[in-house]
């Protein structure tokens, strides 16, 4: 069972709109989210995060927006740039070690 | 930010044969590594968690036999493929944490494993 659901597998945007990237989770005890970014072939670098004490968080370019009631948290980018094109993943901590479990991702495509 | 640096980029190997992947926290101690394993168009999997000095924790379906953990020091683990067949093809990441990184985890760059 899926504790971390992207149902968005694609989404392209036009350059210099606003991307919105979605996430949803199962466990209302998640306290701690976060969002990676990943290129073929490579590691996830990590993007921003948001603990449950807050609805939003912003930095630059991106925004997370955290809402528990609906157990639902969004990642925003604008403007939407070309380099931004990647696979997004959301992620919560759960476990006794702290380990990340990981969404299904979501292949961004930033048209030029 | 932290650096993690794991190492192969990429493995062909024959079908029996092990593979060494190292992972490296070049500027932090990490107490805890994690190793992940992503199929084609698939999420990150957790494979095992590693603490310095103990023995991995591995997931269920994750044989500990086949893949061999070990986290001798604060910024070293292997983790060994061992006897590879073409289904352990798929690309690794290791990941790493210490006691000052709070809840976030760097990533290596991965390893592309295929084995013929």
């Amino acid at each position: 069972d899926q504790q971390v659901k992207q149902n968005s597998p694609s989404l392209s945007v036009q350059e210099g709109r606003i991307s919105i990237l979605n996430c949803d989770y199962t466990n209302s005890m998640f306290d701690y989210f976060l969002w990676y970014k990943k290129y073929p072939a490579e590691g996830p670098t990590f993007l921003i995060s948001i603990s449950s004490i807050k609805d939003k968080n912003e930095d630059g370019r991106f925004t997370v927006f955290l809402n528990k009631s609906a157990k639902h948290l969004s990642l925003h980018i604008v403007p939407s740039q070309p380099g931004d094109s990647a696979v997004y993943f959301c992620a919560t901590i759960s476990g006794s070690a702290r380990q990340l479990t990981f969404g299904s991702g979501t292949q961004l495509t930033v048209l030029p | 930010g932290a650096v993690v640096s794991q190492h192969p980029s990429r493995v062909i190997c024959k079908s029996g044969t092990s593979v060494k992947i190292e992972c490296r926290s070049l500027d932090f101690q990490a107490t805890t590594m994690f190793w992940y394993r992503q199929f084609p168009k698939q999420s990150l999997m957790l494979m095992a968690t590693s603490n310095e000095g103990s023995k991995a924790t591995y997931e269920q379906g994750v044989e500990k036999d086949k893949f061999l953990i070990n986290h001798a020091s604060l910024t070293l683990s292997t983790l060994t493929v061992t006897s590879a067949h073409p289904e352990d093809s798929s690309f690794y990441i290791c990941s790493a944490r210490g006691d000052r990184t709070n809840e976030k985890l760097f990533f290596g760059s991965g390893t592309q494993l295929s084995v013929l």
